[in-house]
């Protein structure tokens, strides 16, 4: 099953806004709605920060949203703040595996 | 508080095994189909296998699949992974995740297998 595809990295200057791209196919994110985002900061657990496309789970900042066209969804990050570097990846349900796939990962940079 | 505490990572030889363990604890365990994701060296994150709540459940990565077993003990609140036959790509960060549908909810702070000779 192949890895669903993210940019390796991005960045952006603090109060700036940020959207990470997770493309797939119509076996994943084309045909439903169950993409989630992990935020990753090295050495400590990934955290969720969106489920279901679009939903954010309790305790996490209305900063971040997720949203999906096509094949491809995506994270938002409003008003970045340095806390915000990190990895982000995204994880998708598909027709090809009842495990589910991720994407690569995205190091997000904050200047 | 939310806990996922892994143990039972190591340095192993090729070919050999492994027995990872999952506690977990300030959630309800039965609540949770309960996974192993793992990350290799410099690599992204990759799903190994989930278990359901009643264990009768069970899926695995077509990598590990005949090689690794997963089970649980809702009594004591926690998941088990065992690895056998390893290999040097099974050299991983093993995360224990607690999975409601489609997303992970809980994640623990990750174990370390390294398979070297």
């Amino acid at each position: 099953q192949s890895a669903l595809t993210q940019p390796a990295s991005m960045s952006g200057s603090p109060g700036q806004s940020i959207t990470i791209s997770c493309t797939g196919t119509s076996s994943d994110i084309g045909n439903f709605n169950f993409v989630s985002w992990y935020q990753h900061h090295p050495g400590k657990a990934p955290k969720l920060v969106i489920y279901d496309v679009s939903n954010r789970p309790s305790g996490i900042s209305n900063r971040f949203s997720g949203s999906k066209s096509g094949n491809a969804a995506s994270l938002t990050i409003s008003g970045l703040q340095a806390e915000d570097e990190a990895d982000y990846y995204c994880n998708s349900y598909t027709k090809s595996s009842t495990l589910g796939v991720f994407g690569g990962g995205t190091k997000l940079t904050v200047l | 508080q939310v806990q996922l505490v892994e143990s039972g990572g190591g340095l192993v030889k090729p070919g050999g095994s492994l027995r990872l363990s999952c506690a977990a604890s300030g959630f309800t365990f039965n609540d949770f189909y309960m996974s192993w994701i793992r990350q290799a060296p410099g690599k992204g994150l990759e799903w190994v296998s989930y278990i359901s709540s009643s264990t009768n459940t069970i899926y695995y990565a077509d990598s590990v699949e005949g090689r690794f077993t997963i089970s649980r003990d809702n009594a004591r609140n926690s998941v088990y992974l065992q690895m056998t036959s390893l290999r040097a790509e099974d050299t991983a960060l093993y995360y224990c995740a607690a999975r409601y549908n489609w997303h992970v909810v809980y994640w623990g702070h990750g174990t370390l297998v390294t398979v070297s000779s």
